[in-house]
């Protein structure tokens, strides 16, 4: 069985642009969560999607969203990027309502320059 | 809120020694609780978990005992190998924010051969 892809792996913009990641989830997988990691802050947690509905959010700006398909894929965009957005985006999904086992997917590493 | 505090890092141990990572935590209700590894260039893995208290949680060597009493869950392995380098992470998930993880902030473990 596949693991959580994501892509792009890699991503580098600049200031002010806006970018738009996107995460697979495990097949039969329908939560799909989202992470920031940061050296700083270590991992944080932005959003948690079920059935194409956000059911819980982290403590970030409203220039991070993100959205759930009908098929589960899950994409997350960050608008007028700022210095500090530079991190490892990590998707994770989960079989069952509640989260007792995330698969996490290898990262998006974004670069604001 | 949910809080998990690690002991700061970096650790370097010669290879066969014995590892312990200290873990504790502050939640509301009954937290289910996780250990994460994260390799280098590379998303989280599983390490092993443990959904009350009093379960001990074992892979690859690795062992961790739910302790509510003392509200810790500390990672232990009695011979460590240089495969083993990696960052680890301390989670829980509680109560009504089960589809969300909170996390420590990593301890970066090095094993010399």
């Amino acid at each position: 069985k596949a693991g959580v892809t994501q892509t792009p792996r890699y991503l580098i913009k600049t200031r002010g642009q806006q970018v738009t990641l996107s995460c697979s989830p495990i097949s039969g997988h329908r939560s799909v969560s989202w992470y920031q990691q940061t050296p700083g802050q270590g991992l944080q947690f932005l959003f948690e999607y079920f059935s194409e509905t956000q059911r819980n959010k982290g403590n970030f700006p409203g220039r991070f969203s993100g959205r759930q398909f009908s098929n589960s894929r899950s994409e997350m965009n960050v608008s007028t990027l700022e210095l500090g957005d530079s991190a490892l985006y990590l998707c994770a999904s989960s079989l069952v309502l509640e989260v007792h086992e995330q698969f996490f997917g290898p990262g998006t590493r974004l670069t604001v320059l | 809120g949910n809080s998990v505090t690690q002991m700061e890092g970096p650790v370097t141990l010669s290879e066969e020694a014995f590892l312990t990572i200290n873990c504790t935590y502050t939640a509301t209700g009954y937290p289910s609780l996780f250990w994460y590894v994260q390799y280098p260039g590379e998303g989280l893995q599983l390490l092993l978990k443990a959904t009350k208290a009093d379960d001990k949680g074992s892979n690859k060597g690795f062992e961790a005992t739910y302790r509510k009493e003392t509200t810790s869950f500390h990672l232990e392995k009695g011979s460590v190998q240089v495969s083993d380098s990696a960052v680890y992470f301390c989670a829980l998930a509680s109560g009504g924010s089960n589809y969300k993880l909170t996390f420590g902030k990593g301890t970066l473990l090095t094993v010399n051969p």
